[in-house]
């Protein structure tokens, strides 16, 4: 089973809203990161959130993390029909040697 | 953009065929990982290797073999492709001692005939 699971699958909004994606994960772990996939290509790593962190900002992105709950949301600021993508947690676990867990993703429509 | 390569970008071949699907990156990375996601879903890892002549199998059990002969050069090869082989195939690197961060290629869409 994923490690991962990502809520909501999908997520439509317009321009200037925010947007929010959550992430839930059953073990432990040293860090968490998200990235981000247009339709067809590879995925960008955006931000990583460590075990013992609570929250981190970048740019418009802003990230938070509960280890208590084993969860973590991702902010997307006064969105972009340009942030239109899919969005993937994916945990670092305390035993897997720097291998990574994927979530199965939010795809995020942003329209203008 | 992330130094890091996969050839060729589409391939559409008929079942029995062999093939290899190349991944290179430049930023000397001494850990590389083949995922395979099917369209809207998430990315299993199928190999990963942690240096030269280092290879592990993944988390999804996968027909495919790769090498490691060359720190920048990780192939996946399919000795006899099938359909149930038609994915998108993702190659990332990362460096050792650091928390993870993974750097992909931009992926080959396989379609087996």
């Amino acid at each position: 089973s994923q490690q991962g699971e990502e809520d909501p699958q999908a997520l439509s909004i317009q321009e200037g809203e925010n947007a929010t994606m959550n992430c839930s994960y059953k073990t432990s772990i040293n860090n968490l990161q998200w990235y981000r996939q247009n339709s067809g290509r590879g995925l960008v790593h955006l931000i990583l959130i460590r075990s013992n962190e609570r929250e981190k900002h970048s740019g418009r992105l802003r990230v938070t993390l509960d280890t208590s709950k084993k969860s973590s949301s991702l902010l997307i600021t006064a969105s972009r029909a340009a942030d239109t993508a899919s969005y993937f947690c994916a945990t670092d676990g305390e035993t897997s040697g720097s291998r990574l867990t994927f979530g199965e993703g939010t795809q995020l429509t942003v329209n203008p | 953009e992330a130094d890091i390569y996969q050839t060729p970008r589409y391939l559409v071949i008929g079942t029995g065929k062999k093939i290899t699907l190349e991944c290179s990156q430049t930023m000397g990375h001494d850990k590389m990982y083949w995922y395979q996601q099917d369209p809207g879903m998430e990315l299993h890892l199928i190999h990963y290797s942690y240096g030269v002549n280092s290879t592990e199998k993944g988390d999804l059990s996968s027909e495919s073999t790769v090498s490691r002969i060359r720190t920048e050069h990780f192939p996946l090869t399919l000795e006899s492709a099938r359909p149930s082989h038609t994915s998108q195939y993702l190659c990332a690197s990362s460096l050792s001692g650091t928390s993870g961060e993974q750097y992909f290629g931009p992926g080959t869409r396989l379609t087996v005939t």
